[in-house]
This record gives structure tokens, C-alpha cells and sequence, in this order.
């Protein structure tokens, strides 16, 4: 059971809009940023959003990040193929003294 | 371009003591004032933090791991080093290796190793 709270899974088709929510606590989103990570199968995660909405150089425009209180969401506009994998959420937690993550969004695109 | 390179047992026996390298190449892993962590992902399941090593030589574990994790850093050597004692099933993961940027505000993985699977098993 993870700390930070994500749906398993969404789809959509290409050129759709897609969000991915996180859903944190004080301890967390309270006082510290999100940040979006991306996996595809056999690979290690890679840093996409940092800072809430601050895009990792190289990383395409149609991702954005977002945090209100204790939710977060990323979004993808104009979904594409290769955008289909593992989206992951993560902060710093005061409870834990270390970073926590949300269980992973399986975004597939039909 | 700096890259980490995880490697070690990938067959622990219950009970035994997990050992694993993270080599850091293209870089200095002293430069820039970096913390160096381990992160571990269950097959099939989410991330979990296992732990880091903070450049001024602090340690910091993650609860659920008591006191069973060991890190360390050797600057000679350009190397991140996880000890991981009494493993039982539960502990067969992937394993990464990430440099981590902290502030005031932020803390995040920027870089991190292809990992290694580590599988726990008699």
C-alpha cells in the first residue's frame, strides 16, 4: 500500500488528453514538490517532471505537471504511442524522512 | 554524460547478506556535492526506497528496513555500495542506483542506473 495514492491504470486514444492523479497528505505535498517519473517494461524509471511542473530537459511539451493542496496530477496531451508505460508520482515525506512514491498509473493507448 | 552501472549477486540464499556496486562513470562522483541512493522495485510491483548516502557522509534508511541496510560511498573507486543483511523472499527486487537533487523544497532522482535483479531464493 503505497503512501501517495494513483489509479492503476487509464487509457486513451491517440491525440487525446489523458491525467494521471496523485493523491498525497500534509506530510508530503504539504510542505514539499512532486515529481513524475516514467518506466517502460524492463527499463529503469526516468525523471519527467520535477518541482511540479518543471519538465526535465528533453522532455516534450505535452507533459505537464500540476499540485493543489495534497493532489497532483500529470497530464499528457496529444497522447502517442511511445507514451505508453508506467507513470510513477513521488515527494519527500516528513513521516518517513525519505521519498515515498504512488503504486505506478499503467497509461495505455488504444 | 555521467551513467551508473549496478552489478553484484543475483542469487541470495534466505538469510545471507545481499551485496551490490553502483559504478559511476563519465564523472566524478564527488563533483557537484550529490547524495546517492538505492531504490528497489518487487517484480511486477511499485518503486520503494531503500535508502541514501547524502555527500557530506550522512546516512539516511528507510524505517521499514530497520536497521538491515548499509551504504556506502567510495570516492576512490567512484563507487555506491549496498549491504543488505538477513534477506528473506520479500527482498527479491530489481535494485537502481540514482543521484539525488534535494532542496528546500524538492528532493528527486535525476539519473539512474539500468538496475539489477537481485532474486532471493535457497
Amino acid at each position: 500500500q503505497s503512501v501517495l495514492t494513483q489509479p492503476p491504470s487509464t487509457s486513451g486514444t491517440p491525440g487525446q488528453r489523458v491525467t494521471i492523479s496523485c493523491s498525497g497528505s500534509i506530510s508530503n505535498f504539504g510542505s514539499y514538490a512532486v515529481n513524475w517519473y516514467q518506466q517502460f517494461p524492463g527499463a529503469a524509471p526516468k525523471l519527467l517532471i520535477y518541482s511540479d511542473n518543471q519538465r526535465l530537459s528533453g522532455i516534450p511539451d505535452r507533459f505537464s505537471g500540476s499540485k493543489s493542496g495534497t493532489s497532483a496530477s500529470l497530464a499528457i496531451s496529444g497522447l502517442q504511442s511511445e507514451d505508453e508505460a508506467d507513470y510513477y508520482c513521488a515527494a519527500w515525506d516528513d513521516s518517513l524522512s525519505g521519498p515515498v512514491f504512488g503504486g505506478g498509473t499503467k497509461v495505455t493507448v488504444l | 554524460q555521467l551513467q551508473l552501472q549496478e552489478s553484484g549477486s543475483g542469487l541470495v540464499k534466505p538469510s545471507q547478506t545481499l551485496s551490490l556496486t553502483c559504478a559511476v562513470s563519465g564523472g566524478s562522483i564527488s563533483s557537484g556535492g550529490f547524495s546517492w541512493s538505492w531504490i528497489r522495485q518487487p517484480p511486477g510491483k511499485g518503486l520503494e526506497w531503500i535508502g541514501h548516502r547524502h555527500h557530506s557522509g550522512r546516512s539516511s534508511n528507510n524505517p521499514s528496513l530497520k536497521s538491515r541496510v548499509t551504504i556506502s560511498v567510495d570516492r576512490s573507486k567512484n563507487k555506491i555500495s549496498l549491504q543488505l543483511t538477513s534477506v528473506t523472499a520479500a527482498d527479491t527486487a530489481v535494485y537502481f542506483c540514482a543521484r539525488v537533487i534535494y532542496g528546500d523544497y524538492d528532493w528527486y532522482f535525476d539519473l539512474w542506473g539500468r538496475g539489477t535483479l537481485v532474486i532471493v531464493s535457497s
